[in-house]
């Protein structure tokens, strides 16, 4: 299907496990972006990428590591998961224009 | 620093106007948008500015005034699926990215 997905959509995991966030864009979108959302935060970037190979932390990157290999896809991995880590995800994408970030339908997760 | 203050809550009438207003204080300004966030959902796109004034879409009409660091979004004739949270979200300049700063919206209820 053509757009932005997220996988899983809904996750639960524990105190101390690595978990994967999956985001994959079928427009061949330069930009990509990862947020959290949480009540009384906002929407807040964790991580984007410009390009491929090309990736840059964003206002709460501490817990995060991502990766660009190819164009379309943007994993979000949290190496060692912590409550505090328990929110929605949303990825998103934007073109050259850079005037328009279209965002994938989000992953809930809760760490235990 | 950057900060983004827009209200938490506002409640308006099936039918009427409705503005919600957004200040900004950013090291940097290249752009505001709007965006539309359903509960549960995605946020989507809804508005642009990057030059002083009045941009009109549809039923949405978005307002910049950048020496005042000021922006509302007007919405007429008010629908009940019009009832979702409103985020207004500033663009710095920051090299090749498209970074935005989001502010932590504003929820509508649209009443009978």
């Amino acid at each position: 299907d053509a757009g932005i997905t997220q996988s899983p959509r809904y996750k639960i995991t524990e105190t101390g496990r690595q978990v994967t966030l999956m985001c994959h864009q079928t427009w061949s979108h330069s930009y990509m972006f990862w947020y959290r959302q949480d009540l009384g935060h906002g929407l807040r970037l964790i991580y984007y990428s410009a390009a491929a190979d090309i990736t840059d932390k964003g206002e709460v990157p501490d817990g995060y590591v991502v990766s660009r290999s190819k164009t379309e896809n943007f994993p979000l991995t949290l190496e060692s998961a912590t409550r505090s880590q328990t929110s929605v995800y949303f990825c998103a994408s934007s073109g050259t224009s850079q005037n328009e970030q279209f965002f994938g339908p989000g992953t809930r997760l809760t760490v235990l | 620093g950057q900060n983004i203050d827009q209200p938490t809550e506002m409640t308006a009438t099936e039918g009427a106007i409705v503005q919600i207003n957004c200040t900004y204080q950013t090291s940097g300004f290249n752009g505001l948008f709007w965006y539309q966030q359903h509960a549960g959902e995605a946020p989507t796109f809804l508005s642009y500015n990057v030059l002083d004034g009045l941009e009109e879409k549809g039923r949405f009409s978005s307002f910049l005034s950048r020496s005042k660091g000021y922006s509302y979004l007007l919405l007429k004739e008010l629908q009940m699926k019009d009832s979702a949270s409103y985020l207004c979200a500033v663009r710095g300049y920051g090299g090749a990215t498209n970074k935005l700063i989001f502010g932590t919206g504003t929820l509508l209820a649209v009443q009978p």
